[in-house]
């Protein structure tokens, strides 16, 4: 069984500052880990993915996550955070056909 | 190039109705799943079609059902549904082999 576990299911941070969103995951073989976004009343957006090419993947808008085999983590960094991050952050994980997204960590950014 | 479309957007039932949600998928897609999200929790995922066959299923009785079509279209359907049906069902499709979920932006969905 796969499961996805997000620590902190709000996280606020300052304009300009670095994000960090942490998810953990557990999975009997590598699997597919993904980024989504979802903005209010809108469906989800990749953000990035992990398929085992390099361990730091880069993503759109300036975020970038890293997987750490020994630690099963993938966080979620962006060195700046800008007014537009402000949303919902869902880390995923698939493997043969079946997809498992964590709870969510709802990102605010301050002015 | 036209992005995974959802009908309806909204719509209320009451309890022990049936329901039917459509999405359309993006160009090039053969796999499309479908997913749950009920506030404040992520989505959790209901079945994935391939090539019109169901390929991959999460912990949902079987009054969820779906469809896929030769167009690569699909539908959901719920029956005797239940005040805990209410929620966003959100729709992806996919390139093959690749596991990336294009969505679409959900049919929220309202059981009285």
């Amino acid at each position: 069984a796969q499961s996805v576990t997000q620590l902190g299911s709000h996280v606020s941070v300052s304009e300009g500052a670095l994000v960090l969103l942490r998810c953990n995951y557990s999975s009997s073989v590598p699997p597919y880990l993904f980024w989504y976004v979802q903005y209010p009343n809108q469906g989800l957006q990749l953000l990035l993915k992990y398929t085992s090419a390099a361990t730091l993947v880069k993503g759109i808008n300036g975020f970038e996550a890293e997987f750490k085999k020994s630690e099963t983590s993938f966080h979620l960094t962006k060195p700046s955070a800008h007014m537009s991050d402000a949303a919902e952050y869902f880390c995923a994980v698939i493997r043969a056909g079946k997809s498992t997204f964590g709870d969510g960590t709802t990102l605010t950014v301050k002015p | 190039e036209t992005g995974v479309t959802q009908s309806p957007t909204h719509l209320i039932k009451t309890r022990g109705q049936q329901v039917t949600l459509r999405c359309s998928s993006q160009s090039g897609h053969n796999t499309v799943s479908w997913y749950q999200q009920a506030l404040g929790q992520g989505p959790q995922f209901i079945f994935q079609y391939y090539r019109e066959e169901e390929n991959g299923r999460g912990n949902f009785p079987p009054r969820f059902s779906g469809l896929q079509f030769p167009n690569y279209s699909s539908e959901l359907n719920v029956n005797a549904l239940e005040l805990d049906d209410s929620a966003l069902y959100l729709c992806a499709s996919s390139p093959q082999g690749t596991g990336e979920l294009f969505f679409g932006e959900g049919s929220r969905l309202t059981v009285l």
